[in-house]
């Protein structure tokens, strides 16, 4: 069985600050990571995944994630926060077998202060 | 391409009640989801298919039917509403389950059971 963990449900940052959003997970296996962006009454959109190769993994907008095995994580950053970036963001893992299933953090939630 | 449609975009049920949650994709995805969203929670399975005729239950089946009889097509139906399945329900589809492959999501449908 496999499952993510976000810790807290809200992070806010200013402005031009830095982001970071935790995620650790649980695999037997190998896993494949993801993380999606979800804006105000939209379905969910894909920021970025790690399948295999680098660790380190460029998205869209400017975020990226490191993949680290030692530390079962995957935290997503962004050196400089935008109004725009403001989103509930999860955190998802699949493993490596024919059919599985993606399981989903519970989601946090981003605010960018002026 | 439209990518993944849903209708309606809200619903508002009496207990006891049923209807249809229509999900459309226009991929040629293989794979397709219905997951439901609720506060603090994060995206739990209902059902999903890996191709027309296929289908399978996730993490919260119960109260839930689906059916696939096309590869575009995924609708989602509540046999009985029932107040505990107030919530957002995104269908979502890919080329396989699991794996790499991204899931592309619907813009989702809000329900409300009273």
């Amino acid at each position: 069985a496999q499952s993510v963990t976000q810790l807290g449900s809200h992070v806010s940052v200013s402005e031009g600050a830095l982001v970071l959003l935790r995620c650790n997970y649980s695999s037997s296996v190998p896993p494949y990571l993801f993380w999606y962006v979800q804006y105000p009454n939209q379905g969910l959109q894909l920021l970025l995944k790690y399948t295999t190769g680098a660790t380190l993994v460029k998205g869209i907008n400017g975020f990226e994630a490191e993949f680290k095995k030692s530390e079962t994580s995957f935290h997503l950053t962004k050196p400089s926060a935008h109004m725009s970036d403001a989103a509930e963001y999860f955190c998802a893992v699949s493993d490596r077998r024919a059919n599985s299933k993606l399981t989903f953090g519970k989601g946090i939630t981003l605010s960018v202060r002026p | 391409n439209a990518g993944v449609t849903q209708t309606p975009k809200f619903q508002v049920l009496k207990t006891g009640q049923s209807m249809t949650l229509q999900c459309a994709q226009d991929m040629n995805h293989e794979y397709m989801s219905w997951y439901r969203q609720d506060p603090g929670m994060g995206l739990r399975l209902i059902h999903y298919s890996v191709g027309a005729g296929i289908t399978d239950q996730g993490e919260v089946p119960n109260g839930y039917n689906v059916s696939r009889s096309t590869t575009e097509d995924f609708p989602l139906r509540l046999l009985s509403a029932a107040p505990s399945q107030t919530s957002v329900y995104f269908c979502a589809s890919s080329y396989v389950q699991g794996a790499s492959y991204e899931q592309y999501f619907g813009p989702g449908t809000r329900l409300t059971v009273t």
